[in-house]
Parts: C-alpha cells; structure tokens; sequence
C-alpha cells in the first residue's frame, strides 16, 4: 500500500544551522507530495507541496524537491531559527483523495 | 473565516461510555478525513468521506463510526469507549483535487479511563 517512510527524531540543532529531513515514499500511483507543520498545541498546517516529478516546493525558507527517481522528498533549510521547533510530517496523496502520513519528525532549535 | 472547527477540544470517557466528535467545515469542501495521533505512530487515518453521504474506513477503523449526513460536518462516534482509544482526535478537509492543500481542526484531545 501507499506509505511515507521519516526519518526519526527528535533532530536536534543549533540556530542558523542547516537542516535537513529525510522523506521517501511508496505509492501505487502518480502521488502529490505534501509537507505538514505541527506547533505545540495545533493542528497540522501545509508548508509545501509539489505534484510532478522535479518539482520544487518552497516557503518559509523551507524546500524539497520532488524525486521520481529515488521516490524522495526530503525537507531542507539553510538556516533555521528558534521558531522553526515543530513537529514535521511528510504526507502523500494518491487514488481516492486519502492523504497518507509519515510519523513525523520533531525538530528542537536551540539559540 | 472559521476554516475548520473540532468540538469538543476536550473530553474525558469512563470505559464503556460512547459519544460524538463534531468537525464543521465552511470552504464547500468534498472531502473530509478524520485521524488520530498517537506518539511515535503519527497521524492515522481512521474514516474518511468523498462527499455528502459517503463514508470510508481507512488505516484504523474499528472501534469507530462516521456519517456525513450534511456535506459540511463529518461525526465520529465512539459506541464504546475503551481505553486504546486515548488519542488526539483531528479532523481535515480538502478540496476536490487531489493536489489541494488539507486544512485541520485544533484536534479533540480525548482520554477513555
């Protein structure tokens, strides 16, 4: 079945330090791929998104390009900040509209 | 500019007891989704709903009911609480694209003791 593979966490970095979270994917399908934030306390909200193969998907600072290839989606920052600390879900989307999660990857940004 | 709202945000079930989760949506969305949290296992998805009177059983169903009577609210019952229920509860919609971003409710926190 569909499934999104994280890598575990939590991550742990210094401010401005370069990030990176690791996202693969398998899907029966031709997927959109999707990242979710989590602050404490909230519920999800979209961050980027991409849906074809060498798309790149962009905000906030944050990106992740979208590779057929490696079936990979991984989230990148060049310079994170305190605010950054989150929960971050890599999700998929294919056949029925079912959005499919990751288990989510916890980042802790210190000053 | 309601988006999409949960009630309740909090609740607390005696083993056995049943009740119902409200999730309203106000941006004409088709689809509706209904998943549970759980550390380390992140978001499940439990039931989910194409349109007005459609329901689905996702990744976790059992233990758990849904209607979509109306297209802008999706319920989810518990008949029987147990307390492998213990979760936070979160509700989604998303529009008819399958590329469309999904907008979430502040979740249902809900302990069964």
């Amino acid at each position: 079945g569909d499934s999104v593979t994280q890598m575990e966490g939590p991550v742990t970095l210094s401010e401005e330090a370069f990030l990176t979270i690791n996202c693969t994917y398998t899907a029966t399908g031709y997927p959109s791929l999707f990242w979710y934030v989590q602050y404490p306390g909230e519920g999800l909200q979209l961050l980027l998104k991409a849906t074809k193969a060498d798309d790149k998907g962009s905000n906030k600072g944050f990106e992740a390009t979208y590779r057929k290839e490696t079936t990979s989606f991984h989230l990148e920052k060049g310079s994170v900040q305190v605010s950054d600390s989150a929960v971050y879900f890599c999700a998929l989307s294919v056949r029925f509209q079912k959005l499919v999660f990751g288990t989510g990857t916890r980042l802790l940004v210190s000053p | 500019n309601a988006g999409v709202t949960q009630t309740p945000k909090f609740r607390v079930l005696k083993t056995g007891q049943s009740m119902t989760l409200l999730c309203a949506q106000d941006m004409n969305h088709e689809y509706m989704y209904w998943y549970r949290q759980d550390p380390g296992m992140g978001l499940r998805l439990i039931h989910y709903s194409v349109g007005e009177g459609t329901t689905a059983k996702g990744e976790v169903p059992d233990g758990y009911n849904v209607s979509r009577l109306k297209k802008q609210n999706f319920l989810l019952g518990l008949e029987s609480a147990a307390p492998s229920q213990t979760s936070v509860y979160f509700c989604a919609s998303r529009g008819e694209r399958g590329n469309t971003e999904a907008f979430f409710g502040q979740g249902t926190r809900l302990t069964v003791v």
